[in-house]
């Protein structure tokens, strides 16, 4: 019962340091997503992917990049990290357009 | 456009009270998913209700229930009998069914956070 597994849960960086959130299904998804909820707000995209080898920007990308090697795993890396980009990060998958979005646990990025 | 709206941003009631939750969403398209996800105090998502735009019976989950009213683009959210494991944060959300650009755009509202009294 896996599901969408998502690591750190909790990290401290510098301002400046980078870091990979890690994101990966094991229920066999096309989709996947990255979100970043800031306190007391909804949900933003940052990137999706629609498929291995294929991503693209959301609403909020700059200061982030994704890759999708594999259709299991859809890495978030943050460079140059900022205050700004303290947030909680959700990564999420479905199968196919119009399914039901599988959440993961988050991940609580602070940035100091 | 696509756009959804929590208008309530907290609602507090007493215990075994009922609550409505409100979504009002607006979209261009004639085929698309609506969804409802709880956000309980340790952070995660739980999804819901998935429910597609040609379905408009309202749907009951124990004491959780759901009208969807396509005449007033509203997809409203039920709780009877509230407990206090019902204290959360309830995001609405709306899905397009169609391909655009090869992402399928998915707009959450702002959520409603709800806190149920003992």
């Amino acid at each position: 019962n896996a599901g969408v597994t998502q690591t750190p849960k909790f990290r401290i960086l510098k301002i400046g340091q980078s870091m990979t959130l890690q994101c990966a299904q094991d229920m066999n998804h096309n989709y996947m997503y990255w979100y970043r909820q800031d306190p007391g707000m909804g949900l933003k995209l940052i990137y999706y992917s629609v498929g291995a080898g294929i991503t693209d920007k959301g609403e909020v990308p700059n200061g982030y990049n994704v890759s999708r090697s594999t259709t299991e795993d859809f890495p978030l890396r943050l460079e140059l990290a900022a205050p700004s980009q303290t947030s909680v990060y959700f990564c999420a998958s479905r199968w196919d357009r119009g399914n039901t979005i599988y959440f993961g646990e988050g991940s609580w990025l602070t940035v100091v | 456009a696509q756009k959804v709206t929590q208008a309530q941003t907290e609602i507090s009631v007493v215990e075994k009270e009922d609550v409505t939750l409100d979504c009002v969403y607006e979209t261009r398209d004639t085929t698309y998913y609506l969804f409802w996800y709880k956000q309980p105090p340790s952070g995660e998502l739980v999804f819901l209700i998935r429910r597609n735009s040609f379905d408009e019976q309202n749907e009951i989950s124990g004491r959780y229930s759901w009208n969807f009213q396509k005449s007033t683009s509203s997809f409203n959210f039920t709780i009877t009998a509230s407990q206090v494991v019902d204290s959360a944060v309830y995001f609405c959300a709306l899905s397009e069914a169609r391909e655009s650009g090869g992402y399928q755009k998915v707009t959450f509202g702002t959520g409603t956070k709800l806190q149920v009294i003992p």
